[in-house]
């Protein structure tokens, strides 16, 4: 079936520091693929997607690139804000799982001044 | 996109009572659904809820523990019955904006704590 992996949290940075979270998917169709982001109490926001192969999302300074030869789809900032402090979650969806949302189980990335 | 609005957004509840959750959209959405959200974790899809007819319920979920009614396109509530404390969690609603596509909007989320 349909899965998603991400890099275990708490992922800590300083401020203006380049990011990456790693997302891995495993899925038997042809899945959209999504980051979400949460920031401290409130609901999910979508941040990006990207619908097919080699596509990029971005959004806010971040992208993340549809890889299908490596079933990724990994997260990037070039310079992280305190702002940017969340719990980001990877997601794919899938046309044969009628779109259900198929979710990581979410990176918290905290940034320090 | 689609705006989403929860109520309430936050409830202290007592052992045995009953908590329904309202979920409001700005705009028609084809498809609408309910999820769980444990305290540090990822969220888990309870049900989607369907126009006029039941819901479709997830392994795990039943309708008498989590009763779901969706009256028309831009509406629905959740129900949380006889609580317990594990169902202290984030209930959340999305709404998917048109058929074929893939993209789901989230409310704000309802922070149940069940003492």
């Amino acid at each position: 079936g349909n899965s998603v992996t991400q890099m275990e949290g708490p992922v800590t940075l300083s401020e203006e520091a380049f990011l990456t979270i790693n997302c891995t998917y495993t899925a038997t169709g042809y899945p959209s693929l999504f980051w979400y982001v949460q920031y401290p109490g409130e609901g999910l926001q979508l941040l990006l997607k990207a619908t097919k192969a080699d596509d990029k999302g971005s959004n806010k300074g971040f992208e993340a690139t549809y890889r299908k030869e490596t079933t990724s789809f990994h997260l990037e900032k070039g310079s992280v804000q305190v702002s940017d402090s969340a719990v980001y979650f990877c997601a794919l969806s899938d046309r044969n799982s009628n779109y259900q949302l198929i979710w990581g189980a979410g990176t918290k990335l905290i940034i320090k001044p | 996109s689609a705006v989403i609005s929860q109520k309430p957004s936050r409830d202290i509840c007592q052992r045995g009572t009953s908590l329904t959750i309202q979920c409001q959209v700005d705009s028609q959405v084809t498809m609408m659904f309910w999820y769980r959200q444990q305290p540090g974790q990822s969220l888990t899809l309870i049900a989607t809820a369907n126009q006029g007819s039941e819901a479709t319920y997830e392994s795990g979920f039943v309708i008498d523990k989590f009763p779901i009614s969706r009256p028309n396109l831009t509406f629905s509530t959740l129900t949380v019955s006889n609580m317990s404390p594990e169902d202290s969690s984030i209930y959340l609603c999305s709404g998917k904006d048109r058929a074929f596509t893939d993209t789901q909007y989230f409310g704000p989320g309802t922070r149940l704590t069940v003492l």
